[in-house]
């Protein structure tokens, strides 16, 4: 069974960069395209980026260039770089497997890790 | 960026009730909508795929259909534990987007 976990900071100081890691588990990383999602106190979901393992990557355009995605499949994880964070920032961050054909959808989640920016 | 609209924002229902959600695209997406529940301090479960393709493993009272732009979701007699939070999302085109959330809660 697929499963996903991510690992991350809790704390990040503004202005700098926010490193998170999710590792899968339960199937093959070059399988499945990947994901983060974030969801900020209270809020909706806003969808961060996905990657597959022969390069292919998309990248929310709102992050405005800030956002890195990227994957080890010799050590089954993908991670993701968020440089120069603020406040909006803060919230809980989601990796997923994205579902194909028929558009993107994701399934399954990580728990969630809750990043808060802060000094 | 294609907006997702769900209504109502926020839900009382009955154990039993019948109950419907309606999420509107901005512009056309085919079928290429998703729908996902998030209790309390909890990740997203996907629900549906595709407009109206149920998950394995989630229950029948949940079915979901539309396209083009008008997308509902159903749940044919609520449970205690289908109170939550629920979620649209559209596949169709980057960046990919979800509505703003639909709350169901006990009346």
């Amino acid at each position: 069974q697929l499963q996903l976990q991510e690992s991350g900071p809790g704390l990040v100081k503004p202005s700098e960069t926010l490193s998170l890691t999710c590792t899968v588990s339960g199937a093959s990383i070059n399988s499945f395209y990947w994901t983060w999602i974030r969801q900020p106190p209270g809020k909706g979901l806003e969808w961060i980026a996905f990657i597959h393992t022969s390069g292919n990557t998309k990248y929310n355009p709102s992050l405005r260039g800030r956002v890195t995605i990227s994957v080890d499949t010799s050590n089954s994880h993908f991670s993701l770089k968020l440089s120069s964070v603020t406040a909006a920032d803060t919230g809980i961050y989601y990796c997923a497997a994205v579902g194909l054909p028929q558009g993107y959808w994701f399934d399954p989640w990580g728990q969630g890790t809750l990043i808060t920016v802060s000094s | 960026d294609i907006q997702m609209t769900q209504s109502p924002s926020s839900l009382s229902a009955s154990v039993g009730d019948r109950v419907t959600i309606t999420c509107r695209a901005s512009q056309s997406i085919a079928t290429f909508l998703s729908w996902y529940q998030q209790k309390q301090g909890k990740a997203p479960k996907l629900l549906i795929y595709s407009a109206s393709t149920l998950q394995s493993g989630v229950s029948s009272r949940f079915s979901g259909s539309g396209s083009g732009t008008h997308f509902t979701l159903t749940i044919s007699s609520l449970q205690p534990e289908d109170f939550a939070t629920y979620h649209c999302q559209q596949g169709y085109d980057i960046p990919l987007t979800f509505g703003q959330g639909t709350n169901l809660e006990i009346k």
